[in-house]
């Protein structure tokens, strides 16, 4: 089974802060994915990673950071938290696009509160 | 536009009776994928059922359906005998073939589901 290791499930921090998640996954998976989760908004895009130190800008990059190293291992950072930034997080990865078949596999999400 | 759309953002079902969770998508694509996914209220997103979209049978997997309609590009997931367990959000998602435009997901806003007992 795919793992997909988010590295807290609830995390509080000050405005102003600079705040890293890390995301972790086992299945040697090319792709990797970082969303926001808001109440009646459904999942949206910060960032996602198709392969070791890219990356591509998903639909709401502002304020957020990304770095991907290794393939396994995928970081969202907030460079500076504002109240605005308190939300679940979520971490995917998947293979490569010519796989359709294949779903995205989540990590259990991070609740971040920034006060 | 939106690529999917989940247009119940709430329902509610009677244990035992089935349901079906509607969605749109919007795609030119000729080849795409289509998956449901569920996320109970402690938050992990569970896959549950893939429909490719030259698949001739509609999905399915235990007491999960996808009811597919090419032309109408809809692929409403049915869940029958329903359980207090199903009570969660769904989420409908697309991924279109392609080497870089199969890497991204799609996904809708979700339908929260309530069984009751």
């Amino acid at each position: 089974d795919v793992k997909v290791t988010q590295s807290s499930r609830y995390l509080v921090k000050r405005t102003g802060e600079k705040v890293f998640l890390e995301c972790v996954q086992d299945m040697d998976h090319e792709n990797m994915f970082w969303y926001r989760q808001d109440p009646g908004l459904g999942l949206r895009l910060i960032y996602f990673s198709y392969d070791v130190k890219m990356k591509e800008k998903g639909d709401i990059p502002e304020g957020y950071s990304v770095s991907r190293e290794k393939k396994e291992r995928f970081s969202l950072i907030l460079e500076s938290a504002s109240t605005n930034q308190t939300s679940m997080y979520l971490c995917a990865s998947s293979s490569p696009g010519d796989r359709l078949n294949q779903p995205q596999h989540f990590g259990d999400g991070t609740r971040l509160s920034i006060l | 536009a939106q690529k999917i759309t989940q247009t119940q953002p709430g329902m509610f079902v009677q244990e035992k009776e089935a349901v079906t969770l509607d969605c749109t998508y919007d795609t030119s694509d000729q080849s795409y994928g289509l998956f449901w996914y569920k996320q109970p209220s402690s938050g992990e997103m569970i896959f549950l059922i893939y429909q490719g979209s030259y698949d001739e049978q509609n999905a399915t997997e235990g007491r999960y359906s996808l009811n597919f309609q090419k032309a109408r590009k809809s692929a409403n997931l049915v869940i029958s005998a329903s359980q207090l367990g199903d009570s969660a959000m769904y989420f409908c998602a697309m991924r279109e073939a392609g080497i870089n435009t199969g890497n991204q997901f799609y996904f809708g806003t979700g339908t929260s589901l309530t069984v009751i007992p």
